[in-house]
């Protein structure tokens, strides 16, 4: 089945570590996303990417890398620099072109803890 | 001030009753506008999807779009336990795909037995 795939489920993360989130789709979608929710702020978008070997910042992306080597892939890594990282983390893809926006498909979800 | 806001919740309501959702937005370039439902630890999926004003009804669900008051709706009939869940209206100002979507804080809806 088609769909996109996020690992671990569960983090927890050290201050002071850099940790890095999985995200993998094989729905064959140009574009993909990171968001962050928080309780009762909704999703935030932190970066997304288009195309392979191009990414764009989102509203939030302090403390936080991405790379995407292949159009499959696209981890994020948060760093220590992040302040506040604890949070859900919500990966997406969606088709490129001159679509509506419809065609979002997102992950089950990390959830990433600092102790 | 936040760009679309929706009422946290919870909103709890009896097995069959109509439940009624909604989100306002401020920013008058958004065209696209959907609905998700997120259960618990899980990731959003989408329910309704909307262009322009105008009402889309799927099934038990009715999406309606007023751009001209900028405020959207999402109304859920014969509503059953299992459409428990945090209901998200978000949007986009963009046709092009790979576009970002804004999203509205989520209203948590309990449906009791």
């Amino acid at each position: 089945d088609g769909g996109i795939t996020q690992s671990p489920k569960y983090l927890f993360r050290k201050e002071g570590q850099n940790v890095t989130l999985s995200c993998e789709q094989n729905l064959n979608h140009d574009a993909m996303y990171w968001y962050r929710q928080d309780p009762g702020q909704g999703l935030r978008l932190i970066y997304y990417s288009q195309i392979v070997n191009d990414f764009q910042k989102g509203d939030i992306a302090e403390g936080y890398s991405v790379s995407r080597e292949k159009k499959e892939s696209f981890p994020l890594t948060v760093t220590s620099a992040q302040k506040n990282p604890t949070a859900f983390y919500l990966c997406a893809s969606s088709p490129r072109g001159d679509r509506p926006p419809d065609g979002y498909t997102f992950g089950s979800g990390t959830r990433l803890t600092v102790v | 001030q936040k760009e679309v806001e929706q009422d946290p919740g919870p909103l709890s309501v009896p097995e069959g009753a109509i439940v009624s959702l909604n989100c306002t937005y401020s920013n008058s370039a958004f065209q696209y506008f959907m609905w998700y439902r997120q259960y618990s630890r899980k990731g959003p999926e989408l329910l309704m999807y909307t262009y322009s004003s105008g009402n889309k009804e799927d099934g038990r669900f009715t999406a309606q779009v007023d751009k001209s008051s900028k405020y959207i709706s999402l109304f859920i009939r014969d509503s059953q336990p299992s459409d428990s869940a945090t209901y998200l209206c978000a949007m986009s100002a963009s046709k092009a795909a790979g576009n970002k979507l804004t999203f509205g804080g989520g209203t948590r809806v309990l449906v009791k037995p």
